[in-house]
């Protein structure tokens, strides 16, 4: 049981580049969430999904696409990277009902230079 | 708005002392809440739950928490710390939507 897996672990991006962060889950959870991780600073949420074809902003969510095609994928999309958007990323899953616990990834770590 | 207080950025305590990290949540109704762990380089640990029930919550590694309605509190401790405790703590609080909100964490230093 792999339970959530991020690709790739670090990254390396020029200003103005795109890149997509995976992450897949093998849980059958339906839910699924980003967070990046800044010092000083906890875990904010940037986007999530409640299922596939479903997704809704959270907390920091300029800058970065979403989609959820289907229940084990959600890949988050930088569309032009920005310096700001140097961060520890993290993906977390859990079942929709209310006494669950999320599972997190391992995160991929992203400079943009 | 809903948040979640983590007082204490940094605490040191000496190996084989108690501790306690504080955690103060502000919501309306009784949340979910969580505390994670984080080691250096690493991802979130599920440390322990409160979702209903008994106010003291059991968790891994010897941790516990108590729920404190009154004081909207949920303050992790452990009796006797050991070096492999140093490590980065998150309060989380569960918001409407299955997302968490997280404190901005307490960093724990273990002294010889």
């Amino acid at each position: 049981n792999a339970g959530v897996t991020q690709t790739p672990k670090f990254q390396v991006l020029k200003t103005g580049q795109s890149m997509t962060l995976q992450c897949a889950q093998d849980m059958n959870h339906e839910y699924m969430s980003w967070y990046r991780q800044d010092p000083g600073m906890g875990l904010r949420l940037i986007h999530y999904s409640v299922g596939a074809g479903i997704t809704d902003q959270g907390e920091v969510p300029n800058g970065y696409n979403v989609s959820r095609s289907t229940t084990e994928d959600f890949p988050l999309r930088l569309l032009s990277a920005a310096p700001s958007q140097t961060s520890v990323y993290f993906c977390a899953s859990s079942y929709v009902s209310g006494d669950t616990e999320a599972f997190f990834g391992q995160g991929t770590r992203l400079t943009v230079v | 708005a809903q948040s979640v207080t983590q007082p204490d950025i940094h605490i040191t305590v000496s190996e084989g002392a108690s501790l306690e990290l504080r955690c103060n949540y502000s919501y309306g109704a009784t949340p979910y809440l969580f505390w994670y762990v984080q080691s250096p380089g690493q991802g979130l640990q599920l440390l322990l739950k409160y979702f209903s029930g008994d106010t003291l919550v059991q968790g891994i590694k010897g941790f516990e928490a108590e729920f404190k309605r009154s004081q909207s509190s949920f303050n992790l401790r452990k009796p006797s710390v050991h070096w492999s405790d140093a490590a980065e703590y998150f309060c989380a609080v569960e918001n409407s939507g299955y997302a968490l909100n997280f404190g901005k964490g307490t960093s724990l230093l273990v002294t010889p």
